[in-house]
């Protein structure tokens, strides 16, 4: 199974909202509603921020939101903070028990 | 409060064997799958399996079929990650994560990550 596809890097400015793309297949993305989201700072273990499309973990700001269109889903951080600098991984259910992970994308802070 | 704590770092030369481990602790060890994660340096992660602890059910990706072994030890609430005979390829942080009681579940949380070096 192929890795996600994601964009290298996004970036904005503090406050301003950045939204990250995650585009599979119909037989991951699209065919099931298992897209979870993971931030990683570097030289830290990955932290679930989203799962199931668009569900927050408790402890998650509210700033962090997901969804999916087809065969892509979507990050999107509002309000940009200074924290949030980090790679985002998308991944998703594959079926027979397997899973995926996206490419990764680098959000800056500006 | 969840916790998964891995073992430490290891430096092993081509050719060797070796066993890193994940001890869970903060709920029932037996009832949620536990995955396995790869990122070599520099790169993004890679899924290479999880373990139901219950019954040892095993799902590899197959990209890792054949290349590692997980295993179990319910009654240390741990689980295993082992390599035969390890290529400096291998050389990685390597992540233990608590998925669901469904393989369908997200992983979460996660260990602090074991890195394995390797040299040829």
């Amino acid at each position: 199974q192929s890795a996600l596809t994601q964009p290298p890097s996004a970036s904005g400015s503090p406050g301003q909202s950045v939204a990250i793309s995650c585009t599979g297949t119909s037989s991951d993305v699209g065919g099931y509603n298992y897209v979870s989201w993971y931030q990683q700072h570097p030289g830290k273990a990955p932290k679930l921020m989203i799962y199931e499309v668009n569900r927050r973990p408790s402890g998650v700001p509210y700033r962090f939101s997901g969804s999916k269109s087809g065969n892509t889903a979507s990050l999107t951080v509002s309000g940009l903070q200074a924290e949030d600098e980090a790679t985002y991984f998308c991944s998703s259910y594959g079926g027979n028990n397997n899973y995926v992970f996206g490419t990764g994308t680098q959000v800056i802070v500006l | 409060e969840l916790h998964l704590v891995q073992s430490g770092s290891e430096v092993k030369k081509s050719g060797e064997s070796l066993t890193i481990s994940c001890k869970a602790s903060g709920y029932d060890f037996r009832t949620y799958w536990i995955a396995w994660v790869r990122q070599m340096p520099g790169k993004g992660l890679e899924w290479m399996g999880f373990i139901y602890p219950a019954d040892s059910d095993a799902r590899y990706n197959p990209s890792f079929q054949g290349q590692v072994t997980m295993s179990v030890d319910k009654s240390l609430s741990t689980a295993y990650l082992q390599w035969n005979s390890l290529k400096a390829s291998d050389t990685a942080m390597y992540y233990c994560a608590r998925g669901g009681w469904s393989t369908t579940a997200p992983f979460d949380p996660w260990g602090q990550g074991t890195l394995v070096t390797v040299s040829s």
